[in-house]
């Protein structure tokens, strides 16, 4: 059945530094990669995603890849700052957006 | 747009009783889900819709039911509430076909079983 495995679970980084999540997926007709952020109490709302034809995306400090061969995608954060302190959830929909399971969510701590 | 909305943002319940957990959305979207998330946890998938009069269960669906007559609406029924249904209850919309686009949620109904 459908798997996403998120990791890691918590992250603490230092305001400046890089942070990294990874997803992998276990349905290889998945073909759309969304990462969602959560600040406390709110609801999740997209940050960016990725499409299975294309390897990389950017947008400004964030950026995503996805390696379709080892099903797993990332989410890359540059010159964290606190205001980026959040909880991150990957999801990976089966093709057809059946059953959008979201990975258990990584908490991301930005020390000042 | 209003995007999703959900009634009510918080509710107190006790053991036993019943409630409707209500959910709109405006896009036109053909997928509907309702998700649970427990204190400092992950997002749990109840139900789901791929439209009007489809629905089928999630990863957690015991305790609820779920109705889907309109493209609009996804009302969440609990019968019977327990403590353990006590959780952030989101519900959220997509679309999907020839492209799938992003989940948009609503702001979550906060509820307490006592």
């Amino acid at each position: 059945g459908e798997n996403v495995e998120q990791h890691p679970s918590t992250l603490s980084v230092q305001e400046g530094d890089s942070a990294v999540i990874k997803c992998t997926y276990s349905d290889s007709a998945s073909n759309y990669f969304p990462w969602y952020k959560q600040e406390l109490g709110k609801r999740p709302q997209l940050i960016i995603d990725i499409r299975s034809n294309v390897g990389e995306k950017k947008d400004q400090r964030i950026a995503v890849t996805l390696n379709k061969t080892a099903k797993h995608f990332s989410l890359h954060i540059t010159e964290t700052q606190p205001e980026d302190s959040a909880v991150y959830f990957c999801a990976a929909p089966r093709a057809g957006g059946f059953k959008t399971i979201f990975g258990a969510g990584t908490r991301l701590f930005v020390k000042a | 747009n209003a995007g999703v909305t959900q009634t009510p943002k918080f509710r107190i319940l006790k053991i036993g009783q019943s409630m409707t957990l209500q959910c709109t959305q405006d896009m036109n979207h053909n997928y509907m889900y309702w998700y649970r998330q427990d204190p400092g946890m992950g997002l749990k998938l109840i139900y789901y819709s791929v439209g009007a009069g489809i629905t089928d269960k999630g990863e957690v669906p015991n305790g609820y039911n779920v109705s889907r007559s309109t493209t609009e609406d996804f009302p969440l029924r609990l019968e019977l509430a327990a403590p353990s249904q006590t959780s952030v209850y989101f519900c959220a919309s997509s679309t999907h076909g020839r492209r799938d686009t992003e989940a948009f949620f609503g702001q979550g109904t906060r509820l307490t079983v006592v």
